[in-house]
């Protein structure tokens, strides 16, 4: 149980051009979902959390106009990098969570960004 | 500011015997903490957590200790297998926050020689 799925595990765009990651949890509706940006040899490095239906909270210094998380279903996040520069080529992870009371996260398997 | 703290960034150990590693928080409001382990373009996997109320879980070879009074924790794997070739990262929740974000440590890589 709890597995989460991402789309596309990797991409390559050139910059300038916007690309949509999606983040599904496929055996548990995830009330939260959290996106993450990881760094080579760094911390998992949180962008921002949503809930069904409402706004995703953006931590400091992410960008909320450059990266669009919608939350539309209890199963289905995505996040949108618009307008892609070289700078934003990292690996993409979103986790789920099955609810406010639940601490553990689900994680997906990861998306690849290059932008040239 | 880093409030999750993992020092020691690699561990190598022969098969079959104890892995340790260690975990340093800075913030007195995480109550909930969380091991995850983490192959190369993968997402991590959670391995084990314990509550501020416990000082040790034990789950099979995994067993994570909490001293609450020096904010630190740790987690022993025995015995180590190969396979437990992976990162770790340890994670922090405070109970207050809402949506129960989650603080990471940077990870330690941990190399099991068979």
């Amino acid at each position: 149980g709890a597995v989460v799925s991402q789309h596309p595990s990797r991409v390559i765009c050139k910059s300038g051009t916007s690309v949509k990651i999606e983040c599904r949890s496929l055996d548990f509706q995830a009330t939260t979902m959290f996106w993450y940006r990881q760094f080579p040899k760094k911390s998992l490095m949180l962008m921002a959390t949503s809930n069904e239906g409402s706004k995703a909270t953006y931590e400091q210094g992410v960008e909320k106009d450059k990266f669009l998380i919608n939350h539309a279903s209890l199963t289905l996040s995505t996040l949108t990098v618009t307008s892609a520069h070289p700078e934003d080529s990292s690996f993409y992870i979103c986790s789920a969570s099955q609810g406010a009371h639940s601490y553990e996260q689900y994680f997906g398997p990861g998306t690849r960004l290059t932008v040239t | 500011d880093q409030q999750v703290k993992q020092n020691s960034p690699s561990l190598s150990v022969q098969e079959g015997r104890i892995s340790i590693l260690n975990c340093d928080y800075t913030n007195s409001m995480f109550d909930y903490f969380l091991w995850y382990k983490k192959y190369p373009a993968e997402g991590p996997t959670f391995l084990i957590s314990i509550s501020s109320i416990k000082d040790k879980n034990e789950d099979g070879r995994f067993t994570v200790f909490l001293n609450k009074s020096a904010k630190h924790l740790s987690l022993h794997i025995v015995p180590s297998q190969p396979g437990d070739s992976a990162v770790y990262f340890c994670a922090a929740s405070a109970s207050g926050g809402g949506n129960n974000r989650l603080a990471f440590g940077k990870g330690n890589q941990v190399v099991v020689i068979p």
